[in-house]
Formats: structure tokens, sequence, C-alpha cells
């Protein structure tokens, strides 16, 4: 199975840089996805790791570490729009590449 | 264009009724999903279909059925609802199985 850990809640200052973190423990793996929910919507894709590494769009970046089943979200240059949940996800290694999804983050951003 | 769309956004209902909840999607995908978020926010997989044939079926009631009837259309028929089925589903579709993944807007189910 799949046991992944998020804060539950976070939050930061217009114009700051914030690091939510994604601890996972998994009995297969293959790959990580962030996904970003603002309230009352559905969830929106933002990124994706499969090797180790730091990859970089935009304002945000996502770093896996399979070693250490970790990865995090890096927000830049925090806007209002930003405040939302950010969930963590993992894709498992069988057939059907199932995602297993963490309870989230709810980041909010203030003035 | 909607990418992924769901009928009816809201469903009020009472225990015991029978429901279905419509989903379609015009990206050309080959896989389709329903998930169920909770109170909580967390976000569960409860089904997934790739070219019409079940390939993910979690441990959910069998009062849940889905039905595949095409590539773009996954619905979810839900019987004798009960309290602990309020929530909100989602529909998603990708392709292949397990990329990145378009969510519809959710359905939110209440039952009474």
């Amino acid at each position: 199975g799949q046991n992944i850990d998020q804060p539950t809640e976070m939050t930061a200052t217009e114009g700051a840089i914030v690091q939510i973190n994604c601890t996972y423990q998994t009995s297969g793996f293959n790959g990580l996805f962030w996904y970003q929910q603002h309230a009352g919507e559905a969830p929106t894709f933002l990124s994706y790791n499969v090797l180790d590494g730091l990859e970089e769009k935009g304002r945000f970046s996502s770093f896996l570490s399979r070693s250490k089943g970790y990865s995090y979200l890096l927000l830049k240059e925090l806007q209002m729009k930003d405040s939302a949940s950010y969930l963590c996800a993992v894709r498992g290694s069988g057939s059907a590449r199932q995602l297993t999804f963490g309870s989230g983050t709810q980041l909010t951003v203030l003035p | 264009d909607t990418a992924v769309s769901q009928t009816p956004k809201y469903l009020v209902t009472q225990m015991g009724n029978d429901k279905s909840i419509k989903c379609e999607q015009n990206l050309g995908h080959d896989t389709m999903y329903w998930y169920k978020q909770d109170s909580k926010k967390f976000l569960k997989i409860m089904f997934s279909y790739n070219n019409k044939e079940l390939i993910i079926n979690e441990t959910v009631p069998n009062r849940f059925s889905p039905k595949s009837p095409d590539k773009a259309h996954l619905n979810l028929h839900i019987n004798s609802l009960e309290l602990g089925d309020s929530a909100v589903y989602f529909c998603a579709s990708s392709h292949p199985p397990g990329e990145k993944q378009y969510f519809g807007p959710g359905t939110r189910l209440t039952v009474t």
C-alpha cells in the first residue's frame, strides 16, 4: 500500500517563497505528481517527477528524492491566487498505474 | 470547450434512493476515473476504465456501479444511498493510464 504525509496547513506572505513537503512510503513507486485545488473547484495538474532532482516550471518547482521517499513543491513570488490546497500523489507500479493522493496541504497567502 | 464535464453539479437526495452521475470527456483519452473526496478533502480513487475495460476497482461498497458505454463516457450509479455517501465525486481522464489527469468540476452529493 501507500502512505503519504503532508502538513495540513501552511501560511505565507504575498511575495515570499514557500516549500510544501511530502513524504511517502510505498510498496511500488512510479512517479509523483503535484496538483492544485482551489476551494470548490477541481484539482489541476502542477508538476510531475519520476527521476531524482528538480523540475522547474515558472514560479513552481518540484523536487524528488526516491531514496528518501521525499518530495517538495516550491512556490516563489507568492500571489494571493496561490491560496489553495496542494495535493501530493504517488503513482504505483502496477499495470493500472494508480494514483494515491495525500490529504493535501491548505496554503493561505496573506497580504 | 469543456474538457471533462459532469452532471449534475449538485445532487441532494434522501437515504435509500438510487441516483446516477454522468461524466463525459472530449480529450480523446482512453482512461477515465471516479474519485470520492470526503469532508476532510481526502481524494480517493474508486474506479478506473481503460478502453471501456475496468482496471481499477477499489474497496467500494457494491452499491456503487460504474458503467462505461464508450471511451468518452463513464457513469456512476449508486443504489440505496446512505448518509456516508455524502461527498464530492470527481471524474477524471488521462492518456495513457496513470499520466496527467484532467478532472471534471465535481458533483456534490448530499444525502439527507
